[in-house]
C-alpha cells in the first residue's frame, strides 16, 4: 500500500530564506508526483507536476525534484515571502488501473515578515 | 488547465439532513474525483465519478452515504446524506485527463460544518 509522508509537519522561517520541503513515498511504481499549495479552508492550487521520467521541474521561485528509486521528492522555495505561507501537499499518482492521487500529510509553512 | 467551480463554498447543516455539492468544469473532462479533507488531515479519495455509470467508491465509502451523479462530462454532484458532526470536513472536486501523465486540478472546496 502506497504511503506518502512529508517532513517537516510545520516550518517557520524569516522572510527571504531559502527552504526545502520533503516528500517520501513507499512504492516507487508511480506515474508522476504533484506539489500543491492549500490556503486555510480553501481548495488546492497545483504548483508543479513531475513525470516519473523527469528529475526536476521549475516554476519561478519553485523547484521540485524527484528521485523515484529512493522514493523522495523535494520542493525548494527560493527567497521566501510572507505570501508563501500555506500548507504544501505532495501527491503521487499510483500505477495500476486507477488514476487517483495519494496525498501526503502536508507541511504547514509560515514565513515571518 | 481546467477551471472548476464548486457550490456551495461553505455551509452549516443540521445533523440528519443531506447536502448536495455541485462541481462544474469549464471544459469536458474524462476523470472527475471527489475527495474529503477532515480537520487537520490530508485528502482522502471518496470516489471516482463516472459519466453515465455508477461511481467507483474507495474502501470505507458507500453509495448510500455519498451518492454521486455525473450526468455529463462537465458536471458532477456529491451528496452527503444523513449527516453527523463527523462529516464536518472540506469536500473537494478534482479533474484530470485519462492519461496518467496529466495534471490534476481542484475546485475551491466546500467547507461543511454539521451541528
Amino acid at each position: 500500500k502506497q504511503e506518502v509522508t512529508q517532513i517537516p509537519a510545520a516550518l517557520s522561517v524569516p522572510e527571504g530564506e531559502n527552504l526545502v520541503l520533503n516528500c517520501s513515498f513507499t512504492d516507487s511504481a508511480i506515474y508522476n508526483l504533484q506539489w500543491f499549495r492549500q490556503d486555510p479552508g480553501k481548495g488546492l492550487t497545483s504548483l508543479l507536476l513531475i513525470q516519473s521520467s523527469q528529475r526536476e521541474q521549475t516554476s519561478g521561485r519553485l523547484n521540485a525534484s524527484l528521485d523515484k528509486s529512493s522514493g523522495r521528492s523535494t520542493l525548494y522555495i527560493a527567497a521566501s515571502q510572507p505570501g508563501d505561507s500555506a500548507t504544501y501537499l505532495c501527491a503521487v499518482r499510483k500505477g495500476g488501473a486507477t488514476n487517483k492521487l495519494i496525498f501526503g500529510t502536508g507541511t504547514l509553512l509560515a514565513v515571518q515578515p | 488547465s481546467a477551471v472548476i467551480s464548486q457550490k456551495p463554498s461553505r455551509d452549516i447543516c443540521q445533523r440528519g439532513t443531506s447536502l448536495t455539492i455541485q462541481c462544474q468544469v469549464d471544459s469536458q473532462v474524462t476523470m472527475m474525483f471527489w475527495y474529503r479533507q477532515q480537520p487537520g488531515q490530508s485528502l482522502t479519495l471518496i470516489a471516482t465519478a463516472n459519466q453515465g455509470s455508477e461511481a467507483t467508491y474507495e474502501s470505507g465509502f458507500v453509495i448510500d452515504k455519498f451518492p454521486i451523479s455525473r450526468p455529463n462530462l462537465t458536471f458532477s454532484t456529491l451528496t452527503v446524506s444523513n449527516m453527523s458532526p463527523e462529516d464536518s470536513s472540506i469536500y473537494l472536486c478534482s479533474v484530470a485527463g485519462t492519461s496518467r501523465d496529466t495534471e490534476a486540478f481542484f475546485g475551491q472546496g466546500t467547507r461543511l460544518t454539521v451541528v
